[in-house]
């Protein structure tokens, strides 16, 4: 069965304190994983896609990467406006299938 | 700017009473999706569509249904409220084919009593 994990639950970090959030997967074939972010009240917000293992990509404080398994969103010196919910979710090569498989998400609070 | 824009933003109403959400993408995508979120769930897809007059059920499509009569609007219909129903609802679309991004609405928040 197709099946995204993502850990910590949650998470809590200092200004300044880098840390990673964990997304592993079990899909029949890895077609791109997505990884937003979501703010209290708000709707997901888009911020990578990667489609192949070895493949990374920045924006600001963040970065993602991704293996045959699992990605990473490495978080660098974050700031309190960091604090969200950050998603992952996957797509696979079943057939004409445009969905995505979801994780929980990762609560993450970073502290002036 | 491209959005997508969900109505009523939120909404109360009784056990048994027929609702409507409405989403509207000024995108031009041909994929468009529903889905609720549940604490302890996630994400979970109801209902989509990848085009016009094409609409497929999702995981959770129970007591739900959607039509699309053009490329930019989804609405997503409960025929009879249920308590069960309670939740934020976001709409969603994206381009056509696999590996495409989904971008989001601000969700619809509806509570059902």
């Amino acid at each position: 069965e197709d099946q995204v994990t993502q850990s910590p639950e949650a998470l809590r970090l200092q200004e300044g304190e880098s840390s990673s959030l964990n997304c592993s997967y079990t899909v029949s074939g890895l077609r791109g994983l997505f990884w937003y972010r979501q703010d209290p009240g708000k709707g997901p917000e888009f911020l990578f896609t990667l489609y192949s293992a070895g493949e990374e990509k920045e924006k600001e404080r963040l970065k993602a990467t991704l293996t045959k398994k699992e990605s990473f969103l490495h978080i660098t010196a974050p700031k309190p406006e960091d604090s969200a919910t950050y998603l992952c979710a996957v797509q696979a090569h079943a057939g004409n299938n445009r969905k995505l498989i979801w994780g929980l998400g990762t609560s993450l609070a970073v502290n002036p | 700017d491209a959005e997508i824009t969900q109505s009523p933003r939120h909404k109360i109403t009784e056990t048994g009473r027929q609702v409507t959400l409405a989403c509207h993408q000024t995108w031009n995508h041909n994929n468009m999706f529903w889905y609720r979120q549940d604490l302890g769930h996630g994400l979970r897809l109801i209902h989509y569509s990848y085009g016009v007059q094409d609409t497929n059920k999702g995981e959770v499509s129970d007591g739900y249904s959607v039509s699309r009569s053009n490329t930019e609007d989804l609405p997503l219909t409960l025929e009879s409220a249920a308590s069960s129903q309670t939740s934020v609802y976001f709409c969603a679309s994206s381009e056509g084919g696999l590996g495409n991004t989904i971008y989001f609405g601000e969700g619809s928040w509806l509570t059902v009593v």
